[in-house]
């Protein structure tokens, strides 16, 4: 079964600073990779994905991924964190085909000013 | 994009009772959906995958009598948490399946429904 790691539990970083968050899974083969965000107190939001083509990923609100096959990794960079983006963060892959996404542990992310 | 709702949003009951969470995809066809469920600050964990038509699969460790699984049409899929207990209280999320235009595999997410068993 396909598991996914997430290496950070927290991470706390002043603002303007630089974030890379990282994400490795078990499984090689053909991929779709996901970043989910969740705010405190609301519902899972979609980052970004990678289905194929370009390994690096671009998403909503300055959020990009790197898909790299060799390291079996995904992970989360933005160059500039805000306060605003104080959340939880998780890394998702679907067992195989069309299976459910496993989620990675996640990552909580605390930008301070 | 594929939206997804759960109903209701937040629920408390007491224990013993039983409680119904629903899942509908708004504007597409779920042939596909997925029940996970949510700790507080710790990470989604699948309970059961839930076919059209069919009886649910459940992950294990996950008791298929107290979590009943229904998926009686392809926008519907209701969890029944039978006989609760205050160690049932969590955040129940649902997904649904839709294949992208390249047929690519992709899951949307209910907001979530946080039940509180007193």
């Amino acid at each position: 079964a396909q598991s996914v790691s997430q290496h950070n539990h927290h991470v706390i970083l002043s603002e303007a600073a630089s974030l890379e968050l990282g994400c490795n899974y078990s499984y090689g083969g053909t991929v779709n990779l996901f970043w989910y965000v969740q705010y405190p107190g609301q519902h899972l939001q979609l980052l970004l994905k990678y289905f194929s083509g370009d390994p690096l990923v671009k998403g909503i609100k300055g959020f990009e991924a790197e898909f790299i096959k060799s390291k079996f990794s995904f992970n989360l960079r933005k160059p500039s964190v805000q306060w605003s983006d104080t959340a939880e963060y998780f890394c998702a892959v679907p067992n195989s085909g069309n299976t459910p996404l496993v989620f990675g542990k996640g990552t909580r992310l605390s930008v301070i000013a | 994009g594929a939206v997804v709702s759960q109903h209701p949003s937040w629920v408390i009951c007491k224990s013993g009772t039983s409680v119904k969470i629903e899942c509908r995809s708004l504007d597409f066809q779920a042939t596909t959906m997925f029940w996970y469920r949510q700790f507080p600050k710790q990470s989604l964990m699948l309970m059961a995958t839930s076919n059209e038509g069919s009886k649910a699969t459940y992950e294990q460790g996950v008791e298929k009598d107290k979590f009943l699984i229904n998926h009686a049409s392809l926008t519907l899929s209701t969890l029944t948490v039978t006989s609760a207990h205050p160690e049932d209280s969590s955040f129940y999320i649902c997904s649904a399946t839709s294949t992208s235009g390249r047929g690519s595999y992709e899951q949307y997410f209910g907001p979530g429904t946080r039940l509180t068993v007193t």
